[in-house]
């Protein structure tokens, strides 16, 4: 398939470990964000989303945090798997459900 | 299936060509929305519509684009007299307007190179 980003920044795992991905965003008034995932040759696929009343919100294997002071979102994935390889988007949910999405971080699982 | 649909999945064209793409939405959503991503970036939000109005358009959005969902349902995309600068990923999306899950569901997206 074809490489949905080359030249992102990377996270290399290895199977097994926890993974971290970090995302800034700039707009205070924001408050529902929305991380994706999207696999080579996809589109984005839903993982878990936050709002800005909620610090922490977890789903199956995976963790979004929230820090409103400091204007910071991660994703926490435990026990990182070989499909858990892609591209990792945050995105802010606005007006009209209108999504500005971060810059994205390549996930890469090491067997 | 009963995901968002795109169509077609690739396309290759000639500067200065015009082509058109089709999205049919998950049937119960009545938000539709178009994106554009190019390699190494997060799509950036084109256009949206609810039901049959186009609410909101980006600048990104030039004159030589025109979208259109002339009965809430599917819609299409067409670019005129293409670009090189217009290849990229073509992403389409659907979500409620309210309730309890508004995110959006991606297709797959339409990839456009204009050689």
């Amino acid at each position: 398939g074809e490489s949905v980003g080359l030249h992102l920044p990377t996270l290399s795992v290895q199977e097994g470990d926890n993974s971290i991905i970090n995302c800034a965003y700039s707009n205070s008034a924001s408050d529902y964000f929305i991380w994706y995932k999207q696999e080579s040759g996809k589109g984005p696929q839903f993982i878990i989303d936050i709002r800005s009343n909620m610090d922490k919100r977890q789903g199956q294997r995976v963790t979004v945090l929230l820090n409103k002071t400091v204007k910071h979102l991660s994703l926490q994935i435990a026990a990182t798997q070989p499909g858990d390889s892609a591209v990792y988007f945050c995105a802010e949910n606005g007006a009209g459900n209108m999504l500005t999405f971060g810059g994205g971080t390549r996930l890469m699982v090491k067997p | 299936d009963t995901g968002v649909s795109q169509d077609p999945r690739h396309k290759i064209t000639k500067r200065g060509q015009n082509v058109t793409f089709r999205c049919d939405p998950i049937s119960e959503h009545n938000r539709l929305y178009w994106y554009r991503q190019t390699l190494g970036q997060g799509p950036e939000f084109l256009t949206y519509f609810q039901n049959e109005a186009q609410l909101e358009k980006s600048r990104l959005l030039s004159d030589r684009f025109s979208a259109e969902r002339p009965k809430g349902s599917f819609s299409t995309l067409e670019i005129q007299r293409t670009e090189q600068g217009d290849s990229a990923m073509y992403l389409c999306a659907s979500s409620l307007a309210s309730g309890a899950n508004t995110e959006a569901f991606f297709g797959q997206g339409t990839r456009l190179t204009v050689v």
